[in-house]
């Protein structure tokens, strides 16, 4: 069965603090690895990764994939009091023809305090 | 422009009621996705409409929930003899194909359906 799994599931961290959010899968046909941050109901996406070892970055959030030992890491440098929320990793499968499927993690709860 | 929206944003019903939820797209999005998120839970993968045809529906979880987008536009969820269980918040994304390359998944907020 393909799935994702996120740790840790909730972190509480200071502002100002670094914080590396982690990503494991295993999936029959992988094609991407998406990030996305859920403050309310809908999710924002972060981050699409596809290859291994190429760092993509956006601000302080950066990530990176691991295609051999199949995971991925969200770090956050600097963290603000916005950056609370619920941080998704998804892996996007290749199916027959153009079919796509997101499978989710359950999400790590990050809250950081002023 | 307009983003993805869903209505209506909140939804109660009774045990055994049917349901409808609707979904509007980004205009020119042919790529449809219905999730399900239930609380403490990431998403989870209901059914995929590229144009009108469901091209995988293989998240549906039985025969009582049933998704059409006759326009390849807005798409309806529907969902027969509720129950309990069902209660979650069900979310709405297009992107702009559906196709071998990536297109990021735009998310509507989401319709929270509570079942008493």
């Amino acid at each position: 069965e393909d799935k994702v799994v996120q740790s840790p599931l909730s972190l509480v961290v200071h502002e100002g603090d670094t914080v590396t959010l982690n990503c494991s899968y295993e999936v029959t046909n992988f094609r991407s690895l998406l990030w996305y941050k859920q403050e309310k109901k809908a999710p924002t996406f972060l981050f699409m990764l596809t290859s291994s070892g190429i760092e993509k970055k956006s601000g302080r959030l950066s990530s990176i994939l691991d295609k051999k030992e199949l995971f991925s890491i969200l770090n956050i440098t600097a963290t603000q009091t916005g950056d609370s929320a619920v941080y998704l990793c998804a892996v996007e499968l290749s199916h027959a023809g153009n079919n796509r499927k997101l499978i989710w993690g359950l999400g790590t709860s990050l809250a950081v305090n002023p | 422009g307009a983003g993805v929206s869903q209505t209506p944003s909140n939804k109660v019903t009774e045990k055994g009621k049917y349901v409808e939820l609707r979904c509007d797209p980004i205009s020119g999005h042919t790529a449809l996705y219905w999730y399900r998120q239930s609380l403490g839970q990431g998403p989870e993968f209901l059914i995929y409409f590229q144009g009108t045809g469901a091209a995988d529906d293989s998240g549906l979880p039985n025969d009582r929930f049933f998704a059409v987008r006759p326009e390849g536009s807005v798409s309806t969820l529907k969902i027969q003899r509720t129950e309990r269980g069902d209660s979650a918040v069900y979310l709405c994304a297009s992107s702009l194909t559906g196709g071998l390359t990536y297109n990021e998944q735009f998310f509507g907020p989401g319709t929270r359906l509570t079942v008493l």
